[in-house]
């Protein structure tokens, strides 16, 4: 079955930097890669996600980069900001439509 | 429209005992995931419900099963509680189309099992 690995597990920048969370899986097959963020004590909510059939994708201050000979995938936050602090998922899906997720990014921005 | 709701928010129960949670996906999502989430082991998926019919189920023991009803709303049920069942569970509903869609996820269960 699929296999999602994100790194790194903890990650600490000053407001105002950037910050990227990388993310490889393992079925050829995937075609779709969400980027979930989850507040603390709140549901994981959608921020950004890519298909296959594109390299690159924005949305203001966030973008994800996809690497499909590699198998890896990344997340992008420039000018971070407190309220980005969060824990931050990816995931990748399988033949079957599943998703399969990372085992999360604690993201803190330091003041 | 009306986010995933999910009943009851919070439980509590005893080593032994049997829990049945409830999902409410967004109007005209047909689609139901539940997953499991533990600090160690982040968002483990249970199973996926679409017209009443499983499609797919991750590794974890018969003790977990769940349903779905016409109407979409899905009910997961766990019997014989271990201590390691604690966790929040979540579902999470999608629109079903010729390829995967984004999942909106319900604020969760959390069940503590003492």
């Amino acid at each position: 079955g699929e296999n999602v690995e994100q790194h790194p597990s903890t990650l600490s920048v000053q407001e105002g930097d950037s910050a990227v969370i990388k993310c490889t899986y393992s079925d050829s097959a995937s075609n779709y890669f969400p980027w979930y963020k989850q507040e603390l004590g709140k549901r994981p909510q959608l921020i950004i996600d890519i298909r296959s059939n594109v390299g690159e994708k924005k949305d203001q201050r966030i973008a994800v980069t996809l690497n499909k000979t590699a198998k890896h995938f990344s997340l992008h936050i420039t000018e971070t900001q407190p309220e980005d602090s969060a824990v931050y998922f990816c995931a990748a899906n399988n033949q079957a439509r599943q998703l399969t997720f990372g085992s999360g990014t604690q993201l803190t921005v330091l003041p | 429209k009306a986010g995933v709701t999910q009943t009851p928010r919070y439980l509590i129960k005893t080593r032994g005992q049997q829990v049945t949670l409830s999902c409410s996906p967004i109007s005209g999502h047909r689609s139901v995931s539940w997953y499991q989430q533990t600090p160690g082991q982040g968002l483990q998926f249970l199973f996926e419900y679409f017209s009443e019919t499983q499609r797919n189920k991750g590794n974890f023991p018969g003790r977990f099963s769940g349903r779905q009803f016409s109407n979409s709303r899905s009910e997961m049920n766990v019997s014989t509680l271990e201590l390691g069942d604690s966790a929040l569970y979540l579902c999470a509903s999608s629109l079903l189309g010729d390829r995967v869609n984004e999942q909106f996820f319900g604020p969760g269960t959390r069940l503590t099992v003492l």
